[in-house]
C-alpha cells in the first residue's frame, strides 16, 4: 500500500515566521516526489519534483529537500507572507506505478498579517 | 502562460445519469490524467492516457468509467451512470512527454454533486 502523510495538517503562524511541513512516503521503489501548492478555487500549482536523493530546490522563499532512503521530504518557507496562505500537498511516484500520482492530504498554512 | 482549462467549474447530476466532464490540456502536452478529490479525502489519481490509449488506472476507475480525446484539443471523463459516492472534484491534469521527473500540471477542477 503507497502510503503518503503530511504533517502538520494544519499551521497557523505570523507574517515573518519560517515555516517547515513534512511529506512520508514509502522508502522502496522511489520513482520521484512532487510538491503543489493549492490555494482555495484555484488550480494545484507545481512547485517542485524531486527526484533524486539528498535533491534541494529552491524557488524564491520556498524550498524543499529530498530523502529517499528514509522516506521524507521536507518544505521550507522562509519568512511567510500572508499570500503563502494555502494547502501544500506532496505526491508520491513509485517506480511500479509511474504515472499514478498518491497524495499527501496536505498541509494547510494560514498565514497571519 | 498556458494552463489546464475545465468546464463545467460544478455540475449537478441525479444518480443514475451520465455526466460528461471536459479538459483542455496544454497544447503541447502529450500525457493526460484524471485525479479526484472526495471532500474531506486526499486527492486519488483515477487514469492517465497517451496516444488514444489508457496508459495506467487506478481501481477507482471501473467500468462506469471512461476516457476520450475526441478531437485535438479536448479530453473527457465520462462516467455513465453516477452515484452517490462519485460526488468529488475531479481534476484533469496533462505532463509534456510523461517521463520521470516530469511536471503534471492540473486544472482548476470541476465539483461534480451527485443527488
Amino acid at each position: 500500500i503507497l502510503n503518503v502523510e503530511q504533517s502538520p495538517q494544519s499551521l497557523h503562524v505570523q507574517e515573518g515566521d519560517s515555516t517547515n511541513f513534512t511529506c512520508s512516503f514509502p522508502s522502496s521503489n522511489f520513482y520521484a516526489l512532487h510538491w503543489y501548492r493549492w490555494e482555495t478555487a484555484k488550480s494545484p500549482e507545481a512547485l517542485f519534483v524531486m527526484t533524486l536523493n539528498g535533491d534541494e530546490k529552491k524557488k524564491g522563499r520556498i524550498s524543499a529537500t529530498l530523502n529517499t532512503k528514509e522516506g521524507y521530504s521536507y518544505l521550507y518557507i522562509k519568512g511567510s507572507q500572508p499570500e503563502d496562505s494555502a494547502t501544500y500537498l506532496c505526491a508520491f511516484m513509485s517506480r511500479y506505478n509511474n504515472n499514478d500520482m498518491r497524495f499527501g492530504a496536505g498541509t494547510r498554512l494560514t498565514v497571519k498579517p | 502562460e498556458p494552463e489546464v482549462t475545465q468546464t463545467p467549474s460544478h455540475q449537478v447530476t441525479q444518480m443514475g445519469q451520465e455526466v460528461i466532464l471536459r479538459c483542455v490540456p496544454i497544447s503541447n502536452h502529450l500525457y493526460f490524467y484524471w485525479y479526484r478529490q472526495i471532500l474531506g479525502q486526499k486527492v486519488e489519481f483515477l487514469v492517465s492516457f497517451y496516444n488514444n490509449e489508457i496508459s495506467e488506472k487506478s481501481e477507482i476507475f471501473d467500468d462506469q468509467f471512461s476516457v476520450e480525446r475526441p478531437d485535438g484539443s479536448n479530453f473527457t471523463l465520462k462516467i455513465r451512470s453516477t452515484k452517490l459516492e462519485d460526488s468529488a472534484m475531479y481534476f484533469c491534469a496533462s505532463s509534456e512527454q510523461g517521463v520521470i521527473g516530469e511536471t503534471q500540471y492540473f486544472g482548476p477542477g470541476t465539483r461534480l454533486l451527485v443527488l
